[in-house]
């Protein structure tokens, strides 16, 4: 069974600044993706980001960007130049690749971030 | 193009009363899924439907059943309420291209059960 593990249930950061959240996972699957989902105070789910994990670059979207270290089980988010917008919680997730996949997510705790002013 | 619809957003139950969540996305999307989301949580997956007219158990499916009327449509019952059950519900769909799956979600429907 896969498990996904955010370590951090808080975090702060100066707006402007640059802020990092773990990630860690647990799988034996070779062929997955990994996403990042924002979650602001309305509880919607917005997509921010997502990997392959058979591609060795990491992603990027505008100010988002991953660390994606597939030995180690590392998918961390770095949010560069921090806008009061970005407060969220931020979710970590997994998917299994492969035509048997039916797209299911298995997710992580959560880190919410606060960008201070 | 509304994406995933749910319906309804916030809702009061009496504990062993019944409804259904209602969902609908309009992406022609063949997978579809219900999560739910509690307190200081991520979602769980509770069903899931692969493509019209199958549905499979997801990780936390005691207490409810769920219906894929067609394509388009995908619904979450509570047979008979219980508190464990106030949540925050999640309709998705699962977009699949060449370069792999996307979910995207509803805007969530807020159940309490009292």
């Amino acid at each position: 069974a896969q498990t996904v593990t955010q370590s951090q249930p808080e975090m702060s950061v100066q707006e402007a600044e640059t802020v990092t959240l773990s990630c860690t996972y647990d799988t034996s699957e070779s062929n997955y993706y990994l996403f990042w989902y924002k979650q602001p105070p309305s509880r919607q789910m917005i997509l921010v980001i997502r990997q392959e994990a058979y591609k060795q670059q990491n992603a990027t979207e505008n100010r988002f960007s991953v660390n994606f270290q597939k030995a180690a089980k590392s998918f961390s988010l770095k949010i560069s130049d921090s806008q009061l917008g970005d407060t969220a919680m931020y979710f970590c997730a997994f998917m299994k690749h492969g035509s048997s996949n039916t797209g299911k997510l298995i997710f992580g705790q959560g880190t919410t971030l606060q960008v201070k002013p | 193009n509304a994406g995933v619809t749910q319906t309804p957003k916030f809702q009061v139950l009496k504990t062993g009363q019944s409804m259904t969540l209602q969902c609908a996305q309009d992406m022609n999307h063949n997978s579809m899924y219900w999560y739910r989301q509690d307190p200081g949580m991520g979602l769980r997956l509770i069903y899931y439907s692969a493509s019209e007219g199958t549905t499979d158990k997801g990780e936390v499916p005691n207490g409810y059943n769920v219906s894929r009327l067609n394509k388009r449509e995908f619904s979450l019952r509570l047979e008979s309420a219980a508190p464990s059950q106030t949540s925050v519900y999640f309709c998705a769909s699962n977009h699949r291209d060449l370069t792999g799956n996307t979910i995207y979600f509803g805007e969530g429907s807020w159940l309490t059960v009292v």
